[in-house]
């Protein structure tokens, strides 16, 4: 079965940087684009960007570019998320979701666990 | 600000159908079938109940439909059952933004 697992949750001071991490298992890793959508404490759902796993191609929300980086290492399927210049209002929690479809087609099929991170000083 | 608009809370009786519109504009919903949505339970991820607008994913159960007119997509679930109280997000394409979401929707089964 399809399975994603998260690193741990994080505590990081503002204008550090995180990295997320995503394990991925149950099926074939390069055959599927991987989200990131973060989710603020009582808030909704932000999608932050893709990343295309067989070929390493990323594609940011507006938001984030320039401040995010999606990464990928094929040979221990695995996604990373790597936020900086982190800010008090990027408390939250961030997942991974992988697409329904071998191209991108927006539908997130399956999700991690969440990873909460926390930016406090 | 969300993306896509949604009223912030739905209820229905045990056995009741309930329905939650996502509205948003002629550049996302009304522009492409990319619209999805997701229920969420309190400390929980998101789970996938409908995509491509009216398609269910297995396991998903028939009680959950959706359906789009113009601008406007919809969430109806039949027959409540109290396991279906949960948040519900819906989700569009967008050129501009690639993927938005909406604010989302409390349902409360009373």
């Amino acid at each position: 079965q399809v399975q994603l697992v998260q690193s741990g949750a994080e505590v990081k001071k503002p204008g550090a940087s995180v990295k997320v991490s995503c394990k991925a298992s149950g099926y074939t890793f390069t055959g599927y684009y991987m989200h990131w959508v973060r989710q603020a404490p009582g808030q909704g759902l932000e999608w932050m960007g893709w990343i295309n796993v067989n070929s390493g191609g990323t594609n940011y929300a507006q938001k984030f570019q320039g401040w995010v980086t999606m990464t990928r290492d094929t040979s221990i399927s695995t996604t990373y998320m790597e936020l900086s210049r982190l800010r008090s209002d990027d408390t939250a929690v961030y997942y991974c979701a992988r697409d329904l479809g071998s191209s991108v087609t927006t539908f997130l099929e399956y999700w991690g666990q969440g990873t909460l991170v926390t930016v406090s000083s | 600000q969300s993306a896509l608009t949604q009223p912030p809370s739905a209820s229905g009786s045990p056995g009741q159908s309930v329905t939650i519109s996502c509205t948003g504009t002629s550049s996302d919903v009304g522009a492409y079938n990319y619209v999805s949505w997701y229920q969420q339970h309190p400390g929980k991820a998101p789970k996938l109940m409908i995509y491509e607008v009216s398609k269910r994913p297995s396991g998903v159960p028939d009680r959950f439909s959706g359906s789009k007119s113009g601008n406007t997509a919809s969430l109806t679930v039949s027959g409540l059952q109290a396991e279906d109280e949960a948040d519900y997000y819906c989700s569009s394409y967008a050129v501009s933004n690639n993927l938005g979401f909406g604010g989302g929707t409390k349902l409360t089964v009373l």
